[in-house]
């Protein structure tokens, strides 16, 4: 199958400063990447979809300033939490595509003290 | 809205039982459904993906079929190992480009 990483794998960051996580598509390129949240114990929430070369499109309750996202190539799209809170905290999971199957990343495990 | 349900939310059995793990959907106007693992932790694992075209899909000791008139998903797992235990979700999609939707996930231990 195909492989999509993700980086970091985890990330403690103080309240109020900004991480940024990258998903990257090693061995394909992928025009359309997904990330999503997932909460302890939950399924996956899907926050965004990330559009090579053009605006992300957010899901409905997820703050579009907060969250923000760049997709400048086939491989590579980036999460940045801004100003992030303790809230924030979560595990961050992102997906390319491949022939109509879904691939994830390793996740990314974000504590914000 | 396009809701997936997998019950029961975790299972406890001894090795070498087989097993079967349900998952149902509330519209049937799927794509592709796809079968995951997820370790603690961790990211997740394609295990199967089945388009909405197909009735069953087989690897190694799983096997997966689908039956979208009805809105089910099964994945059968051969004479489970320990190693087998994980979380295991599944998800409906209309297609590459398009978001899947996520059941809770049900989690799996197979004890030595």
């Amino acid at each position: 199958g195909a492989v999509v990483s993700q980086h970091p794998s985890r990330v403690i960051c103080k309240s109020g400063t900004s991480v940024k996580i990258e998903c990257r598509s090693l061995d394909f390129q992928a025009t359309t990447m997904f990330w999503y949240r997932q909460f302890p114990k939950q399924s996956l929430m899907l926050m965004a979809t990330s559009n090579e070369g053009s605006k992300a499109t957010y899901e409905q309750g997820v703050e579009k300033d907060k969250f923000l996202i760049n997709h400048a190539s086939l491989t590579l799209s980036t999460l940045t939490v801004t100003s992030a809170h303790p809230e924030d905290s979560s595990f961050y999971i992102c997906s390319a595509a491949l022939r109509e199957e879904a691939f994830f990343g390793q996740g990314t495990r974000l504590t914000v003290v | 809205k396009q809701e997936v349900t997998q019950i029961p939310a975790a299972l406890s059995v001894p090795e070498g039982e087989n097993l079967v793990l349900n998952c149902s959907f509330t519209d049937s106007a799927i794509y592709n459904l796809q079968w995951f693992r997820q370790d603690p932790g961790k990211g997740l694992t394609s295990l199967l993906l089945i388009q909405s075209s197909q009735r069953e899909q087989t690897s190694g000791r799983l096997n997966a079929s689908l039956d979208k008139s009805s809105g089910r998903s099964t994945l059968y797992i051969a004479a489970s190992q320990p190693g087998d235990s994980a979380t295991y979700l599944c998800a409906v999609g209309r297609g590459g480009s398009e978001k899947l939707v996520f059941g809770k996930g049900m989690k799996l231990t197979v004890n030595p």
